[in-house]
């Protein structure tokens, strides 16, 4: 099994620019969210979903958009990146609620916004 | 909501010597209380976690107390290992929640 998929690992973007960092499960989890990991901070919820067609907003969801069309699959969406949005974004999944079943991260994606 | 504090941020050892990580809460509703382990340019990976019904769980050379009056809770890691060395998360959450709050990190190195 491959676990939790993200691509790409690195990226840099100008101020303005969009992009789409994408994440992958294959243990058909219905539970998938996004953190951004920055220095001194720990990692914090971004938004998340608990299922196909379901997302919710987490702590810091201003910047990012989300979309679940399929179990498998949870992107998230810079639409104007910003130098603030500069972190390492983790994906994550779980089979139901947190307390319930352990969060399984990708590897990360490392986004400088200059 | 939750807020979650986490000390050392950084904690050197000597090979074979314990390391104690410890952190604070301050939701009296949370009762989950997992650790993560992240390897460099890795995702973090949970290690051990504990619930409130118990006080204290343990796993070979690693193991977790919890403090429900004072609201905190400690990671135990013996006979500490080069292997060892990464950065450690704690965090909380609770029944029926869909995020975890995690503390800042504590990155640990072992000295060989």
């Amino acid at each position: 099994n491959a676990g939790v998929t993200q691509t790409p690992k690195f990226q840099v973007l100008k101020t303005g620019q969009s992009m789409t960092l994408q994440c992958a499960q294959d243990m058909n989890h219905e539970y998938m969210s996004w953190y951004r990991q920055d220095p001194g901070m720990g990692l914090r919820l971004i938004h998340y979903s608990v299922g196909a067609g379901i997302t919710d907003q987490g702590e810091v969801p201003n910047g990012y958009n989300v979309s679940r069309s399929t179990t498998e699959d949870f992107p998230l969406r810079l639409l104007s990146a910003a130098p603030s949005q500069t972190s390492v974004y983790f994906c994550a999944s779980s089979y139901g609620f947190v307390r319930d079943s352990p969060l399984h991260f990708g590897n990360g994606t490392r986004l400088t916004v200059t | 909501g939750e807020n979650v504090e986490q000390h050392p941020s950084t904690l050197s050892v000597q090979e074979g010597d314990s390391a104690v990580i410890k952190c604070t809460y301050s939701d009296s509703a949370s009762n989950y209380f997992p650790w993560y382990k992240q390897e460099l340019g890795k995702g973090p990976q949970l290690i051990i976690d504990i619930r409130s019904n118990v006080g204290e769980k343990k796993d070979q050379r690693i193991a977790v107390t919890l403090n429900k009056t004072a609201k905190h809770f400690s990671l135990h890691i013996t006979e500490t290992q080069p292997e060892d060395s990464a950065v450690y998360f704690c965090a909380a959450s609770r029944t029926g929640a869909n995020n975890l709050f995690f503390g800042t990190g504590t990155r640990l190195t072992v000295i060989p």
